[in-house]
């Protein structure tokens, strides 16, 4: 059975600080990998999306690593900034469904 | 597009009473998830659909959950009878095909069974 742990499970950081979320799973056998974003009260923002194949992807100041072998990914974030402020949880696909990690809730503050 | 739409967004019920959360899948996309997220439990997989059809239903909870998709565009998940714990968010899903492409997520349904 797939599971998805992301540590840390909060993080609050000075504006302007680079971090690095991780997220890990249990079984290699995926079809991809999303990082989500989550507002308070909100619904779900796909931020990145992995295929099993690819090695990271890039969005503006988001960077996602993903290294399947040892069942591992990363989110990095450059230059936070307190908008970044939210729940970010990452979610694998080695079936047809996505199953979640526990989301890593982080504070930028200014 | 106008992206998965979700409705109610809000819902207070009675505990015994029929609740039914509806979901609009954006166009074209052939999967569609229904999820529950608590502050206990996370994001759970309740069901999900391809094609109009339910290809897995392991993730609900009990008999008292059913799920419908009679068309692309449109479903339904009800609760009969609910139950004070089943207050959750409920979210739906759709992407355009299975796990192996990206999921978009509606706003959600915020359930309270009193």
């Amino acid at each position: 059975k797939q599971e998805v742990t992301q540590i840390p499970a909060a993080l609050s950081v000075p504006e302007g600080e680079n971090l690095v979320l991780n997220c890990s799973f249990t079984d290699s056998a995926i079809y991809n990998l999303q990082w989500f974003r989550q507002d308070p009260g909100k619904g779900l923002t796909s931020l990145l999306l992995i295929q099993s194949s690819q090695r990271e992807q890039t969005s503006g100041r988001l960077n996602a690593s993903l290294d399947k072998s040892s069942g591992r990914s990363t989110l990095y974030i450059a230059a936070s900034q307190p908008g970044d402020s939210a729940t970010y949880l990452c979610a694998v696909s080695n079936t047809d469904k996505l199953i979640f990690g526990t989301g890593t809730r982080l504070q930028v503050f200014p | 597009d106008a992206g998965v739409i979700q409705s109610p967004r809000h819902e207070v019920t009675e505990m015994g009473q029929e609740v039914t959360l509806r979901c609009k899948p954006i166009s074209g996309h052939n999967s569609l998830f229904w999820y529950r997220q608590t502050m206990m439990r996370g994001l759970e997989l309740l069901i999900y659909f391809n094609n109009n059809v339910p290809i897995d239903d392991s993730g609900m909870p009990e008999d008292r959950f059913s799920a419908k998709m009679p068309n692309a565009s449109f479903s339904t998940l009800k609760i009969q009878p609910s139950e004070p714990r089943d207050s959750a968010v409920y979210f739906c899903a759709s992407s355009l095909g299975t796990g192996r492409l990206e999921a978009f997520f509606g706003q959600g349904t915020r359930l309270t069974v009193v």
